[in-house]
């Protein structure tokens, strides 16, 4: 079993919807957990970071995470075509070094 | 411009030459990784380094080596590549261990015959 499950998609949706991504893991001390957004032919950018537990926003984006079922969520409010990227969730014990990756969703908003 | 630079972009070689990449930063930064890139893989940590000359293996260290004799430069080597290296490459870097923070380069395209 891998440690980070996530649907490599892809994924299509019309400007303006609301996307959900998805992660599950499987170990249960993981701490850290991390959004990156990679467009093609460019490294990952980290797009959203939380610690433990909980909800953080960041304009348009929201990251959730629950430790209790091992899941965690970006949500894309009011998504644009820039927005349409390959999206990685990352996780870790003890910070940005060590991390585990997903293999990706990507994600095509259309105009 | 604080950046992550990595060369070259693109490599074609044949099994068994020995090739280096090259990755630099200039943020300062302690800790510097690399990672590989595969469909359905994922990434995956190769090696890193906590600050000049301490270097640690990731989860797939076999067949590659690295170095940190300067803060900036982390060159990842293959000393006899194989096909099944052949991957995307990226070089990643943050102020220390633990910053949240990873700056992540363009990434090496690595084709090995």
């Amino acid at each position: 079993q891998k440690e980070v499950e996530q649907d490599p998609g892809p994924l299509s949706v019309p400007e303006g919807a609301i996307v959900s991504l998805n992660c599950t893991y499987s170990n249960s001390a993981f701490q850290y957990f991390m959004w990156y957004r990679q467009y093609s032919r460019k490294g990952p950018e980290l797009l959203m970071y939380t610690y433990s537990s909980g909800n953080k926003e960041d304009g348009r984006f929201t990251a959730q995470v629950d430790k209790s079922s091992k899941y965690i969520s970006l949500f894309i409010r009011d998504s644009q075509p820039s927005d349409s990227a390959t999206y990685l969730c990352a996780m870790s014990r003890t910070g940005a070094n060590n991390l585990f990756f997903g293999t990706g969703t990507r994600l095509t908003v259309i105009p | 411009e604080a950046q992550v630079t990595q060369n070259p972009r693109y490599l074609i070689t044949v099994t068994g030459k020995k090739l280096t990449v090259t990755c630099s930063q200039n943020m300062n930064h302690e800790y510097m990784s690399w990672y590989r890139q595969d469909p359905g893989l994922g990434l995956r940590q190769i090696y890193y380094s906590m600050n000049v000359e301490v270097t640690d293996k990731g989860d797939v260290p076999e067949g590659y080596k690295v170095s940190r004799k300067e803060k900036r430069n982390f060159p990842l080597i293959l000393e006899s590549p194989s096909p099944n290296q052949t991957s995307l490459y990226f070089c990643a870097s943050s102020l220390r261990a633990g910053e949240e923070t990873q700056y992540f380069g363009p990434g090496t395209r690595l084709l090995v015959l």
